[in-house]
């Protein structure tokens, strides 16, 4: 089974910050990766697919990258609706989510 | 408008059963492949099963195999999971989930459903 690492599991930013948050695949994935944010009590949204794609409506602040293995998702000047909980997704072989990511911004 | 309304949670005794059903409307249900996503309480995601967009194929994570069967009614544009010997850690809640693209990630999420196995 593909095994995701993400980190940090929280982390506290400024709106003037740029927030990176990554998920190590343990083994190729072919960019078979999705970001999802989580506010509390709520459903996961979609944020980024194929590793660097926007979903509809998504602000473009939000962005995808990969290097080797260890994927990332970066956010520009985070406004305080942005806090919550990112997870990442492999899709590759089965289905596998990140650890999650608990955003608090300050 | 894509909508996942998910039903059938509740209080269940450990050993018992209980099905879940996912009432998908807005899309062409019969296209699309889906999933049940779970959490349990404060903890992070974890899929559990697939079924293709025709109901022939099937998948499942190791802990709910042979415990677990997901199925669905075209006809309904309903999604099941009827889950068996149910277990004090499947405790969670229980997201229906829209498949898209090639690459298989979730566009469209239900609300959840919260399934409470204790005696």
């Amino acid at each position: 089974d593909i095994q995701m690492t993400q980190s940090p599991a929280s982390l506290s930013a400024s709106l003037e910050e740029i927030v990176t948050i990554t998920c190590k695949a343990s083994q190729g994935i072919d960019d078979y990766l999705s970001w999802y944010q989580q506010k509390p009590g709520k459903s996961p949204q979609l944020l980024i697919y194929d590793a660097t794609s926007l979903a509809d409506g998504v602000p473009s602040r939000f962005s995808g990258s990969r290097s080797g293995t260890q994927y990332s998702l970066k956010i520009s000047r985070p406004q305080v609706d942005d806090s919550g909980i990112y997870y990442c997704l492999q899709s590759y072989s089965t289905w596998t989510f990140g650890g999650g990511t608990k955003l608090e911004l300050k | 408008e894509v909508q996942l309304v998910e039903s059938g949670g509740g209080l269940v005794q450990p050993g018992r059963s209980m099905k879940l059903s996912c009432a998908a409307s807005g899309f062409t249900f019969n296209n699309y492949d889906m999933a049940w996503v779970c959490q349990a309480p404060k903890k992070g995601l974890e899929w559990v099963a697939t079924i293709s967009y025709d109901g022939s194929s099937t998948y499942y994570r190791d802990s709910v195999k042979g415990r677990f069967t997901i199925s669905r009614d075209n006809a309904k544009s309903t999604l099941y999971l009827q889950m068996d010997s149910l277990r004090s850690e499947d405790t969670a809640t229980y997201y229906c989930a829209r498949f898209e693209g090639i690459t298989y990630y979730f566009d469209y999420w239900g609300q959840g459903v919260m399934v409470t196995v204790s005696s």
